[in-house]
This record gives C-alpha cells, sequence and structure tokens, in this order.
C-alpha cells in the first residue's frame, strides 16, 4: 500500500522564520511529488511539481526538494509571512495518469 | 480564464438519499478526477476520467459511481448515503497525458444528517 506520511502535525512560528515541512513517501517507484496549499474550507492551490527525474524545483520563496532514495521530499518555506497561514499537503504521483495519494497535511500558523 | 468550477458548493442530505456532483474543467483540459477529504484527513482518491472513460478507480463501494460528457465536464453521484459520506468533495482536471499538474475546484461541501 502507497502511503505518505506528514511531519509535524502542526506548526506555529513568528513571521519572518524560515521553515520546513516534512513529508515521507513508500515505494520508490514515485512518478512525481506534488506540494498543495489549502486555506480552511477551499479548495487546493498546487504550489510546485516535482518530477521524478528532478531533485527540487522552486517558486519565489518555495523551494521543494526531493530524494526518492530516501522517500523523503521536503517543502522550505524563506521568511514566514501570516498569509502563509493554511494546511500544506503532499501528494505523490502514482503513475502516468497522474492519481495522486496525499499525506493528512501540516496545519501552519505563522503570527505577526 | 475560468479554473476548475464544481456545484453547488454546499449541500445537505439525509441518510438513504441521493446526491449528483457536478464539475466542469479548465478549457482544454481532458482528464476529470475526482476525490472524497474528510474533515482533517488528506483528499482520498475515488475516480479518473479521460476522454469520456474511466482510467481509474481509488477503494470506494458501488454506491459511487461517477461519468464524463461530451464537454469534458463531469459527475460523480452517491446512492444511499451514509453518515459517514459526510466530506468535501473535490474536482480536479488535468490535460491528461504525461506528467501532468492537478488543478482542483473549490469542493462540494457535503453534509449528510
Amino acid at each position: 500500500k502507497q502511503e505518505v506520511t506528514q511531519i509535524p502535525a502542526a506548526l506555529s512560528v513568528p513571521e519572518g522564520e524560515n521553515l520546513v515541512l516534512n513529508c515521507s513517501f513508500t515505494d520508490s517507484a514515485i512518478y512525481n511529488l506534488q506540494w498543495f496549499r489549502q486555506d480552511p474550507g477551499k479548495g487546493l492551490t498546487s504550489l510546485l511539481l516535482i518530477q521524478s527525474s528532478q531533485r527540487e524545483q522552486t517558486s519565489g520563496r518555495l523551494n521543494a526538494s526531493l530524494d526518492k532514495s530516501s522517500g523523503r521530499s521536503t517543502l522550505y518555506i524563506a521568511a514566514s509571512q501570516p498569509g502563509d497561514s493554511a494546511t500544506y499537503l503532499c501528494a505523490r504521483g502514482n503513475s502516468g495518469y497522474s492519481t495522486l495519494t496525499f499525506g493528512k497535511g501540516t496545519m501552519l500558523l505563522v503570527s505577526p | 480564464d475560468a479554473g476548475v468550477t464544481q456545484s453547488p458548493t454546499h449541500l445537505i442530505k439525509t441518510r438513504g438519499q441521493h446526491v449528483t456532483l457536478r464539475c466542469s474543467p479548465i478549457s482544454g483540459h481532458k482528464s476529470v478526477s475526482w476525490y472524497q477529504q474528510v474533515l482533517g484527513q488528506g483528499p482520498q482518491f475515488i475516480f479518473q476520467y479521460y476522454e469520456k472513460e474511466e482510467r481509474g478507480r481509488g477503494n470506494f463501494p458501488d454506491r459511487f459511481s461517477a461519468r464524463q460528457f461530451p464537454n469534458y465536464s463531469s459527475e460523480l453521484n452517491v446512492n444511499a448515503l451514509l453518515l459517514g459520506d459526510s466530506a468535501l468533495y473535490l474536482c480536479a482536471s488535468s490535460l491528461g497525458q504525461g506528467i501532468d499538474t492537478q488543478y482542483f475546484g473549490p469542493g462540494t461541501r457535503l453534509t449528510v444528517l
């Protein structure tokens, strides 16, 4: 069974801190790894997609890495802001048809 | 350009009833996937459709069914509703080929009483 685990479940930091969210997955035959943001009661916003042949992707203050051999991905957020407060979900792509297996998410609170 | 749209936004049903949820993909996208997100959990894959054909199915009972129309919009149907079906139902669209970013809609919040 393919599983995705996210640690920590919740994180609270003061504004301006750099932080790392962790994601681990079983089965190294991963197709891709995607990070999403979800605001309370809302849908998902795609942040970064890392293909299995890549090691990292960057977008603005966000950097995501992928290490297939250890079954891990990290999402690095630089200079956090209150607007970054949300739940962050990682999901592994399971095939060329892009079905996704999600972790439970990390709930991030950035306080002013 | 419009993103993925879903209707209705909220829905309240009673046990045993039937529900139909609707999704319109991004223009040009031919694949639609459905996910169920129970409170406090990550989304779980239910179905994927591409070019009107079912291409994948998650571990859900036969009470769940779906279809895709010629314009690539999709419906998710759930029969004989149970309290445990209360969840946020998310639709995602993609081009449907190769390495493919999934774009999610805002979801339909279903409450079963």
